[in-house]
């Protein structure tokens, strides 16, 4: 099982540009996540999907959209992107929203010019 | 306002003695208690839990307390190993979905 998977790894954007980090899952997980983590803070909730077709908001959901048309996949789409966007972004998977342990993604550093 | 505080952002400690990670939390409604390990490059992993029933569970080297009227929470690791070199989060709320995370501690095991 390759687990969670994550790309690209690395993006620089210019302020305004938009761009899909994707996110995909092995595992058959219901639950999808995800996280921006900036320095000096917490993991903080983007976004969040209980299955397929079925999306909603976490703590910080503005200028980020999400879908979730199959199990596997869950990209988090940045329509306009802004310097306050500039973050490591981390995408998690687990079996049902109430289920304790999650499953991180390695990441995507993404920097907003 | 910070909901889960770790007021330590580095800890080193000599290779075989114990680690002590702190977590402070202001709500008194939070029953779940988690803390993940993140290496560098890499996804955070789940480590060790504890609901508020409880006040300390084990699992090998690695115990958890909970003092509820302190609103306080501590990782130990007993001994310390090079391999536990790493970022420590901890994240707490009223549901293991619905989770607050501190900013972490790095803790630097010495040879």
């Amino acid at each position: 099982n390759a687990g969670v998977t994550q790309t690209p790894k690395f993006q620089v954007l210019k302020t305004g540009q938009s761009m899909t980090l994707q996110c995909a899952q092995d595992m058959n997980h219901e639950y999808m996540s995800w996280y921006r983590q900036d320095p000096g803070m917490g993991l903080r909730l983007i976004h969040y999907s209980v299955g397929a077709g079925i999306t909603d908001q976490g703590e910080v959901p503005n200028g980020y959209n999400v879908s979730r048309s199959t199990t596997e996949d869950f990209p988090l789409r940045l329509l306009s992107a802004a310097p306050s966007q500039t973050s490591v972004y981390f995408c998690a998977s687990r079996w049902t929203r109430t289920q304790e342990t999650q499953y991180f993604g390695p990441g995507t550093r993404l920097l907003v010019l | 306002d910070q909901q889960v505080k770790q007021n330590s952002p580095s800890l080193s400690v000599q290779e075989g003695r114990i680690s002590i990670l702190n977590c402070d939390y202001t709500n008194s409604m939070f029953d779940y208690f988690l803390w993940y390990k993140k290496y560098p490059a890499e996804g955070p992993t789940f480590l060790i839990s504890i609901s508020s029933i409880k006040d300390k569970n084990e699992d090998g080297r690695f115990t958890v307390f909970l003092n509820k009227s302190a609103k306080h929470l501590s990782l130990h690791i007993v001994p310390s190993q090079p391999g536990d070199s790493a970022v420590y989060f901890c994240a707490a709320g009223p549901s293991n979905y619905q989770l607050i995370w501190g900013a972490g501690t790095k803790l630097i095991i010495k040879p």
